[in-house]
């Protein structure tokens, strides 16, 4: 499968601070990012799609200026919760889509965020 | 929009048993339906998927069946092992590049 790099793992803030997570797909060019949320013992939930160079598109409850999704380039996608407060704690997941990528969707490793 | 269903919720079966798993879609325009193991930590691995113009997929251990007139698709794993406990997620989507609805997961402990 496809080469995808996640950082950091984990991370823990305090509330207020903001925090930036890192993925790039690293064997191929991601035209397409999705952006999962992923709460203990729950399923995956879409937060946002973006597309090299485009803005990106939120699903309906996720606010766009708390999650800022940048992807500037094929390479790299940054997802940065800004002023995180408790309720934002979760695991970040990234999945990066372009066709070099045999045009399935391999995910990130992941990133924990604990928001004291 | 879509809606995956998943069950069951929880399964345990004895090394070397059966597992299945099954999940029911709600839109038919949907026509790809990928499968993942996720453990604990860690971000869900590609296990096995299939298009909508496919009945069956088998890869080893593992197979998927999907019956598009029905709208469900099945994750089959057969002499299952210790390490393939895991949660196991079933996914729709229009189709490949397009975003994924998951299902709700299944837990699956394999006693050994």
């Amino acid at each position: 499968g496809a080469v995808v790099s996640q950082h950091p793992s984990w991370v823990i803030c305090k509330s207020g601070t903001s925090v930036k997570i890192e993925c790039r797909s690293l064997d191929f060019q991601a035209t397409t990012m999705f952006w999962y949320r992923q709460f203990p013992k729950q399923s995956l939930m879409l937060m946002a799609t973006s597309n090299e160079g485009s803005k990106a598109t939120y699903e309906q409850g996720v606010e766009k200026d708390k999650f800022l999704i940048n992807h500037a380039s094929l390479t790299l996608s940054t997802l940065t919760v800004t002023s995180a407060h408790p309720e934002d704690s979760s695991f970040y997941i990234c999945s990066p889509y372009g066709a070099g990528g045999g045009e399935k969707l391999f995910f990130g490793s992941g990133t924990q965020l604990s928001v004291l | 929009g879509e809606n995956v269903e998943q069950h069951p919720s929880t399964l345990s079966v004895q090394e070397g048993d059966s597992a299945v798993i099954k999940c029911t879609y709600s839109d038919s325009a949907s026509n790809y339906f990928p499968w993942y193991k996720q453990e604990l930590g860690k971000g869900p691995q590609l296990i096995i998927d299939i298009r909508s113009n496919v009945g069956e997929k088998k890869d080893q251990r593992i197979a998927v069946t999907l019956n598009k007139t029905a709208k469900h698709f099945s994750l089959h794993i057969t002499e299952t092992q210790p390490e393939d406990s895991a949660v196991y997620f079933c996914a729709a989507s229009l189709s490949y590049g397009n975003k994924l609805v998951f299902g709700a997961g299944t837990i699956l402990r394999v006693k050994s």
